[in-house]
């Protein structure tokens, strides 16, 4: 099986600017988490979908988003984009939503660096 | 609000020893605890996966125990080699229908194992 992809794989944007990140999960995986890591905050969770819908959110501010297609691929998007924004994200993928004893599975990330 | 701590903070030990790495939570009431990988610039890999109601798994030199009631799990790596340097981090969901898919992480152990 393949595992998790994330395109791109490095981005350069510069402040004010809005980004679009695609995580592609493991085929017949339905849900997908985002998770922003920086070398001071460490590994933040940003948001979950499953079937389509956004089941969580972390503590981002708005012009952080996403979405979830119905063939389970997830986007996220950043608007008005701030240094503070560089950082690598990193999406995961698991089976069945709610089930105990699933692995989160996650892709190699996407490099942002905001200038 | 769950918070997961993890020491030592960095490791440095030679080839071939033993060595364990400590992970710490303050919310008992979890689904499981993972130990994951990541290479630098990487994403993350998992290592193992213990279900609450077990005490440890093991996958080759690798063996991770889970005490639940102390809030704390550990991660012992045998016959240390080179290849095995890297950060490890230890994750927890919290129990609860829709909390399943977020994870709460650890800062990380980054060790060193040198020839």
């Amino acid at each position: 099986k393949a595992g998790v992809t994330q395109t791109p794989r490095y981005l350069i944007k510069t402040r004010g600017q809005q980004v679009t990140l695609s995580c592609s999960p493991i085929s017949g995986h339905r849900s997908v988490s985002w998770y922003q890591q920086t070398p001071g905050q460490g590994l933040q969770f940003l948001f979950e979908y499953f079937s389509e819908t956004q089941r969580n959110k972390g503590n981002f501010p708005g012009r952080f988003s996403g979405r979830q297609f119905s063939n389970s691929r997830s986007e996220m998007n950043v608007s008005t984009l701030e240094l503070g924004d560089s950082a690598l994200y990193l999406c995961a993928s698991s089976g069945f939503y709610g089930r105990t004893g699933e692995k989160l599975f996650f892709g190699s990330g996407t490099q942002l660096s905001v200038l | 609000k769950q918070e997961v701590t993890q020491i030592p903070a960095a490791l440095s030990v030679p080839e071939g020893e033993n060595l364990v790495l400590n992970c710490s939570f303050t919310d008992s009431a979890i689904y499981n605890l993972q130990w994951f990988r990541q290479d630098p610039g990487k994403g993350l890999t998992s290592l193992l996966l213990i279900q609450s109601s077990q005490r440890e798994q093991t996958s080759g030199r690798l063996n991770a125990s889970l005490d639940k009631s102390s809030g704390r799990s550990t991660l012992y790596i045998a016959a240390s080699q080179p290849g095995d340097s890297a950060t490890y981090l230890c994750a927890v969901p919290l129990a609860g229908g829709t909390s399943y898919g977020k994870l709460t992480f650890g800062q990380g152990t980054i060790l060193t194992v040198h020839p």
